[in-house]
């Protein structure tokens, strides 16, 4: 069964730190991969994409993250966080296989503290 | 980046009243558009994936006809919670993509219902 983990619940860290947010998957062959950002009752960002090419990708607000096929990752990262980055953060892939169901991980709170 | 909206942003009903909710595309025109269910401290979970101008695919243990949906046009989708029951109360937020199945799906800011 396809599924994604966010192992984390939250992950706390100082401003100015870089930031790693995780996410493993399990679907069969190359799948899409995604990160949102969900602020309090506000519905999910977009932040970047991974389909092909280049396994880092770099998204919005300084974000980037890394596909990594045979640790089937692609944790979230950012070299000097900011306290405004404090949010949940979900990680989705989709099978490429598949019509359009997006999967979506269980969501890890960023608290970036000043 | 592309914009979605939702109407109303929050609602709160009596219990055996319809709720309907709104999604509407405002710069793009979405192929596909998704309904959501967001449970508190929960991830996102899929209810059904609607065409424009068909019938809209409903997850397994979602019940069809206790959320209508509608897709009339290229820019609008509907969902309406029939007979709401406080188990129905919960944050649903859709998402609308455009094209190719691995575009990103863009996000309306979610409506919040209540049933007393």
């Amino acid at each position: 069964a396809q599924s994604v983990a966010q192992p984390e619940d939250q992950v706390n860290v100082a401003e100015g730190n870089p930031l790693t947010v995780k996410c493993t998957y399990s679907v069969s062959g190359n799948p899409y991969l995604f990160w949102y950002v969900q602020y309090p009752n506000r519905g999910l960002q977009f932040l970047l994409k991974y389909i092909t090419g280049d396994n880092l990708v770099k998204g919005s607000y300084g974000f980037e993250a890394e596909f990594n096929k045979s640790q089937t990752s692609f944790h979230l990262k950012k070299p000097s966080a900011l306290v405004s980055d404090s949010a949940l953060y979900f990680c989705a892939v989709r099978d490429r296989r598949d019509t359009d169901k997006l999967i979506f991980g269980t969501g890890t709170r960023l608290q970036v503290f000043p | 980046g592309a914009v979605v909206s939702q109407h109303p942003s929050r609602v709160i009903c009596k219990s055996g009243t319809s709720v309907k909710i709104e999604c509407r595309s405002l710069d793009f025109q979405a192929t596909t558009m998704f309904w959501y269910r967001q449970f508190p401290k929960q991830s996102l979970m899929l209810m059904a994936t609607s065409n424009e101008g068909s019938k809209a695919t409903y997850e397994q243990g979602v019940e069809k006809d206790k959320f209508l949906i509608n897709h009339a046009s290229l820019t609008l989708s509907t969902l309406t919670v029939t007979s709401a029951h406080p188990e129905d109360s919960s944050f649903y937020i859709c998402s609308a993509r455009e094209g190719q199945k691995y575009n990103e799906q863009f996000f309306g800011p979610g409506t919040r219902l209540t049933v007393l």
